[in-house]
């Protein structure tokens, strides 16, 4: 199973909002609506963001919004803020019964 | 409190074995499946095996056939068997719970700190 396809890093200013994209196959992205995406900061323990493509946890804000499109899930972050800055990555459950992450993206708050 | 501990990483040679443990407290442990995920230094998370609370078990086709997982109820516990360890499989070792919820994905909503595990001569 090879890790989803994720940009290496993305930048935006405070206030404007990104999106980071995360590619699969019909295997996992493409083949089931359960796509996650975690929060990582440096030295921590991932945290979980987006559940089932685009379902907040309790508590997560809802300037993070998931979306999928075929093979592709993405993550938006609106009303960047310095906080924001950290590792994301995608998750999927595969045909396999197994789980696969991307390869995870570095956020720059600018 | 939900409380996930691993331990039992350390350093060892190409080709040996480790057991790491994750001890688990704050959750009725029968309920839940449980994962190993790892994270080389400075890499992306990469998942390595999971449990179900059947007993069922999953791998990641890098490890599989070298890794057992197992779990223990009675000291709500989870065991992961290295062998035949490589360098590449030097890294961070989470153990994590599935969330339980109504549907049917598999999502992390509670992390222990890791064990490290270092392969090398």
């Amino acid at each position: 199973q090879s890790a989803l396809t994720q940009p290496a890093s993305v930048s935006g200013s405070p206030g404007q909002s990104i999106t980071i994209s995360c590619a699969g196959t019909t295997s996992d992205v493409g083949g089931y609506d359960y796509v996650s995406w975690y929060q990582q900061h440096p030295g921590k323990v991932p945290k979980l963001m987006i559940y089932d493509v685009s379902d907040r946890p309790s508590g997560i804000s809802n300037r993070f919004s998931g979306s999928k499109s075929g093979n592709t899930a993405s993550l938006t972050i609106s009303g960047l803020q310095a906080e924001d800055e950290a590792d994301y990555y995608c998750s999927s459950y595969t045909r396999n019964r197994t789980q696969v992450f991307g390869g995870g993206t570095k956020l720059t708050v600018l | 409190e939900v409380q996930l501990v691993e331990s039992g990483g350390g350093l060892v040679q190409p080709g040996g074995s480790l057991r790491l443990s994750c001890a688990t407290s704050g959750f009725t442990f029968s309920s839940y499946d449980i994962h190993w995920v790892r994270q080389a230094t400075g890499k992306g998370l990469e998942w390595v095996s999971s449990i179900g609370t059947g007993g069922d078990t999953y791998y990641s086709g890098s490890v599989k056939g070298r890794f057992t997982i197992s779990r223990e109820s009675a000291k709500k516990s989870l065991f992961l068997q290295l062998n035949s360890l490589r360098v590449g499989d030097t890294a961070l070792y989470y153990c994590a719970r599935a969330m339980n919820y109504y549907g049917s994905g598999v999502y992390f909503d509670y992390w222990g700190q890791g064990t490290l595990v270092t392969v090398s001569s």
